[in-house]
């Protein structure tokens, strides 16, 4: 069982707005920045937003990231066929001391 | 360019050990922790633990603590995760990862298939 948790699954149709949840606890998202990752098949996993809400250079203006309390989301604004894959959020764990990820989330686009 | 480099493929029996290496590049190896992550087939990033290189500390998650050794060698900016006693379930890929704070890691390693077979 992660200690951030994610549904397993989200999908939307293309130009859709889709949302991927993270929800954590007091000792980890309520008091740290969450960073998301993007992975596809087969490949090393992305970053696509960090400090819960910045995005780094080279990713496409449609991810954005939030967090309110003890949860987190990513949004993708206009979904695209090419943004299918697996999303993971992660964080600071203040109890066990070091970085905990979810459990991932598959993003389908039909 | 700011890269960390793996070994490759492994193919162990059960019961056998196996050990990986990480080797960095183009920055500081001395300033950054390096993560292990696991990510058996089909499924989530699972963190092993990690390593100061300044001064080799480490940490391990508990399902792996007591199994799995991290190392480095400082004269060759590279970093060693070794596991024994090896199931069919260790069958995954392992990712070398520099965290630069709290749960930013980039970059990663290009991943080591270990498979674990009779």
């Amino acid at each position: 069982q992660s200690v951030l948790t994610q549904p397993p699954s989200a999908s939307g149709t293309p130009g859709q707005r889709v949302t991927i949840s993270c929800s954590g606890s007091n000792s980890n998202i309520a008091g740290n920045f969450v960073f998301w990752y993007q992975q596809f098949p087969g490949t090393v996993p992305k970053l696509v937003v960090y400090r819960s809400n910045q995005r780094p250079s080279g990713v496409p203006d449609r991810f954005s990231g939030s967090k309110s309390g003890t949860s987190a989301s990513l949004v993708i604004s206009g979904v695209r066929s090419d943004d299918a894959a697996d999303y993971y959020c992660a964080t600071w764990d203040d109890s066990l001391g070091g970085p905990v990820f979810g459990g991932g989330t598959r993003l389908t686009v039909l | 360019q700011e890269q960390l480099v793996q070994s490759g493929t492994e193919v162990k029996e059960p019961g056998a050990s196996v050990k990986i290496s990480c080797r960095s590049s183009g920055y500081t190896f001395i300033n950054y922790y390096i993560h292990w992550v696991r990510q058996a087939p089909g499924q989530g990033l699972e963190l092993m633990g990690t390593i100061n290189p300044r001064t080799g500390t480490t940490s391990y998650s508990q399902i792996f603590q007591g199994r799995v050794t991290l190392t480095r060698d400082t004269s060759t900016s590279t970093v060693f995760m070794e596991m024994n006693s090896l199931k069919s379930e260790d069958t995954a890929i392992y990712y070398c990862a520099r965290r630069a704070e709290l749960a930013w890691f980039d970059p990663w390693g290009q991943g080591t298939l270990v498979t674990v077979s009779s």
